[in-house]
């Protein structure tokens, strides 16, 4: 079974642009999750994705967004970059979501983002 | 929300057992304990999940301390690819169903 995969994988832009990031689950998996990870504050939780709602929402300001199609591929957009948008997005996908406590994560590789 | 305790870094010897400790000290009854990795420049990994009773698994074995309130991953043959970063994570019952991750204890195994 292919696992997660993001796309791209590397990504430079400069401050100001948008940038859109791309996630594709698991086959079967209606969640998707989306987490950032900084040297300095670790991996944060973004917001979940279940059968194209979302369900939570971490502690980002209203630039970072996403939606979920009918295939559950997920898109996640960062409006107006700012430099400590720098990251590594990562994305997970599940059976039956973070609501269920026994569920488990599966993670892809990650998108690298760079803000100039 | 629940937390964890997690030493910054441990060291190992290769082939040898490895006893990653987390403290979680505030977990309440229904919250289950969930150990990931992240080995480098790769998205982590589930490894193992139980809520009371020692669980065994191809990767590792989790020991839950019988009052709950610390936990230990064990790997019972290190190797090389076992350098990584490992969390130790509680998913709680509550209306915010998210995933912390602290900043969890990196691993290194010594050849």
């Amino acid at each position: 079974k292919a696992g997660v995969t993001q796309t791209p994988r590397y990504l430079i832009k400069t401050r100001g642009q948008q940038v859109t990031l791309s996630c594709s689950p698991i086959s079967g998996h209606r969640s998707v999750s989306w987490y950032q990870q900084t040297p300095g504050q670790g991996l944060q939780f973004l917001f979940e994705y279940f059968s194209e709602t979302q369900r939570n929402k971490g502690n980002f300001p209203g630039r970072f967004s996403g939606r979920q199609f009918s295939n559950s591929r997920s898109e996640m957009n960062v409006s107006t970059l700012e430099l400590g948008d720098s990251a590594l997005y990562l994305c997970a996908s599940s059976l039956a979501g973070l609501a269920v406590r026994t569920d488990t994560q599966y993670f892809g590789p990650g998108t690298r983002l760079t803000v100039l | 929300d629940a937390k964890t305790t997690q030493p910054n870094s441990m060291e190992s010897n290769e082939e040898e057992p490895v006893h990653l400790p987390c403290n979680h000290s505030t977990i309440s009854g229904t919250d289950y304990i969930h150990w990931y990795r992240q080995l480098p420049s790769q998205g982590p990994e589930y490894v193992i999940h139980g809520l009371t009773s020692n669980v065994n698994n191809r990767m590792a074995s989790l020991a839950i301390a019988e009052d709950r309130k610390s936990s230990t991953l064990i790997l019972h043959r290190a190797t090389l690819r076992d350098a990584a970063v490992y969390y130790c994570i509680l998913r709680a019952l509550n209306r915010d169903d998210k995933i912390i991750f602290g900043k969890g204890t990196r691993l290194h195994i010594l050849p």
